[in-house]
């Protein structure tokens, strides 16, 4: 089955600073890459994704990229803010040929952001 | 709509008894996921339906765990006997449909707490 790498496990990032966290996967099948923040007593919620059939993708001060050769994606986030500090997951599933929307997901990013 | 619900949001137990999760998905998705989550462990699928059936019931950990989903709108997670092993925080997650790559919408969680 897939398997999802995440790191850091932690990671501190200065206010203003960018913040990096990279996965890899194990299933070259897999074509779509979530990414989910959780908030303390809450449920992860999605915050950006991206298919296989592009690099990158950007939302305001988030971006995702990904290497399908490589097998590995990343989450770019710019010019932090206190309120970024989560616990982040990637997640990786494939489909729809496969039929299974089944998502194996990183072991999380606790990402603190410095005032 | 007011998203994914689950009940009760926390549970304490004592070893052997029997405890049951509910879930309501959001109106109108057709796939319905368990998830549960731990420190050592992070998020692992136990179990999800499409349109009612299940699907993959691979990773639901033991006999002792069953799941059903008995019309569109409702789920249980049932555990039976419970044991301390099995605290951890349960999450029920909804998304729109098969065949696709699409959001998963995440409850706020039921955290077991078996002693």
């Amino acid at each position: 089955g897939e398997n999802v790498e995440q790191h850091p496990s932690t990671l501190s990032v200065q206010e203003g600073d960018s913040a990096v966290i990279k996965c890899t996967y194990s299933d070259s099948a897999s074509n779509y890459f979530p990414w989910y923040k959780q908030e303390l007593g809450k449920g992860p919620q999605l915050i950006i994704d991206i298919r296989s059939n592009v690099g990158e993708k950007k939302d305001q001060r988030i971006a995702v990229t990904l290497n399908k050769t490589a097998k590995h994606f990343s989450l770019h986030i710019t010019e932090t803010q206190p309120e970024d500090s989560a616990v982040y997951f990637c997640a990786a599933s494939k489909g729809p040929n496969f039929g299974n929307e089944k998502l194996t997901f990183g072991t999380g990013t606790r990402l603190t952001i410095i005032p | 709509d007011a998203g994914v619900i689950q009940s009760p949001r926390h549970e304490v137990t004592e070893m052997g008894q029997e405890v049951t999760l509910r879930c309501k998905p959001i109106s109108g998705h057709n796939s319905l996921f368990w998830y549960r989550q731990t420190m050592m462990r992070g998020l692992e699928l136990l179990i999800y339906f499409n349109n009612n059936v299940p699907i993959d019931d691979s990773g639901m950990p033991e006999d002792r765990f069953s799941a059903k989903m008995p019309n569109a709108s409702f789920s249980t997670l049932k555990i039976q006997p419970s044991e301390p092993r099995d605290s951890a925080v349960y999450f029920c997650a909804s998304s729109p449909g098969q065949f696709m790559n699409t959001e998963a919408f995440f409850g706020q969680g039921t955290r077991l707490t078996v002693v």
